[in-house]
């Protein structure tokens, strides 16, 4: 009931195309979903968060969608750059006073020139 | 800027050792965090502290013990390495708040032979 499941393992998106990926959850005490970006040799970076009380959530070209009655949410990176190519991380928390992140099992996204 | 610096990138080691990896933070945050992670396992959380001298376990705790003397330093100890502990090993920071973000170090790789 912990586990946050996320997919695809990999992406290969175009230049100027749609990146999506995608995560579930069971635990319904979650309420807090970010989004982690890693690039190679660096540690993982907080991208964008979002909160159950909204359904999106939108900063520059990367929008999280949340569906809370699938618990189901969503990265979409829109106009996918090359720079875009990291490793993705979609993570869960519930409000229990310690930030316990539970992460998912990563995307590595590849664009292509 | 927050900086999470770990004292080695690469570390080779010997089963059966002592090892240590320390992490020093420099924005004064309360909670640090480690983590492990694999391929095709995301990120794993094996202990986590919110106060100095005081810890917790996480996910994968067996075969790791850690210590917080002061606050802006947290050191995981593998009291007797094994194969299996290879790995790459992440240290975080955050303010209290299960929604602040963690700020995460560049790791350190380390292989038991």
């Amino acid at each position: 009931q912990q586990q946050v499941k996320q997919s695809p393992q990999s992406l290969i998106v175009q230049k100027g195309g749609i990146s999506i990926i995608n995560c579930a959850y069971e635990n319904t005490a979650f309420d807090y979903f970010p989004w982690y970006q890693q690039f190679p040799g660096k540690g993982p970076a907080l991208l964008i968060a979002i909160r159950p009380d909204v359904s999106e959530k939108k900063e520059g070209r990367f929008t999280i969608s949340f569906n809370k009655s699938a618990k189901q949410f969503s990265l979409h990176i829109m106009d996918s750059q090359p720079g875009d190519s990291a490793t993705y991380f979609c993570a869960a928390s519930g409000n229990t006073g310690f930030q316990k992140l539970v992460f998912g099992t990563g995307t590595r996204l590849l664009v292509s020139p | 800027d927050v900086k999470v610096t770990q004292s080695s990138r690469y570390l080779v080691k010997r089963t059966g050792e002592k090892v240590f990896l320390e992490c020093v933070q420099d924005m004064d945050h309360e909670n640090m965090f480690w983590y492990r992670q694999d391929p095709g396992l995301g990120l794993r959380l094996i202990y986590f502290s919110y106060d100095v001298k005081m810890k917790e376990k996480g996910d994968i705790p067996e075969g790791y013990s850690v210590s917080r003397e002061k606050k802006e330093r947290f050191s995981l100890i593998l009291e007797s390495a094994s194969t299996n502990q290879t790995s790459m090993y992440l240290c975080a920071s955050s303010y209290p708040g299960y929604n602040q973000p963690q700020h995460f170090g560049d790791g350190t790789r380390l292989s038991i032979l």
